[in-house]
């Protein structure tokens, strides 16, 4: 079965310094993999998605990640954070249902609170 | 309205009484999706839809009865529910099935269950 791992549940960074999530996934096969945000009182937002292909993607507000297949890592990054990224950070991995095919859902990690500091 | 919308955005409810939870999807998506939310505990995934069919149940209790009347609207049905249910459920949707789609979600209801 699938597992998401997000091993720091709360992370405090200083306004202007780089940012680093880190994600780790247990998956038999070639993993689909999400960041996903979440502000208060909010739904989730995708931030990015790796599918295949370069490992390193980009996503949207400029945050990055990088694809290890190596480490099973999916590590959120960001160079230089702002007071508006404040947030709950969520990594997931696409599963496949229980048939083996058909609409499926996500496994999500229990997520990484992001405080920034001024 | 755009997206993926979800009403009530809070919910009370006593333990005896029924209600229920609506999702609307704006974004012509063939998936739909319930989600629980729950403090300190990873998102759960409850059900799946997919063109109107059911095509997962999470192992969901029988007091949480989903309905997909069709593509574009998605309800959870809560009746005799229990403290622990509180939590804020989300619902989600995507172009269509397979686990590579990405899923847009909804603000969430937060549920209090007294």
């Amino acid at each position: 079965a699938q597992s998401v791992t997000q091993p720091d549940i709360h992370i405090t960074v200083s306004e202007g310094a780089s940012l680093e999530l880190r994600c780790n996934y247990s998956y038999g096969a070639t993993p689909y993999l999400f960041w996903y945000v979440q502000s208060p009182g909010q739904g989730l937002q995708l931030l990015l998605k790796y599918f295949s292909g370069d490992t390193l993607v980009q996503g949207i507000k400029g945050f990055e990640a990088e694809f290890k297949r190596s480490q099973s890592s999916f590590n959120l990054r960001k160079p230089s954070v702002h007071w508006s990224d404040a947030a709950e950070y969520f990594c997931a991995v696409g599963r496949t249902g229980r048939s083996g095919g058909g609409a499926d859902g996500l496994t999500f990690g229990k997520g990484t609170h992001l405080i920034i500091q001024p | 309205e755009t997206g993926v919308t979800q009403t009530p955005r809070h919910l009370v409810m006593g333990m005896t009484n029924k209600k229920s939870l609506k999702c609307e999807q704006h974004l012509g998506h063939n998936a739909m999706y319930w989600y629980k939310q729950s403090a300190k505990k990873p998102l759960e995934l409850m059900f799946v839809y997919s063109l109107e069919e059911r095509v997962e149940n999470n192992s969901v209790p029988s007091r949480f009865s989903p309905e997909c009347p069709n593509s574009s609207h998605l309800f959870l049905h809560l009746h005799t529910l229990q403290p622990e249910d509180s939590a804020l459920y989300l619902c989600a949707s995507s172009p269509g099935q397979g686990y590579y789609n990405e899923q847009f979600f909804g603000p969430g209801t937060r549920l209090t269950v007294l």
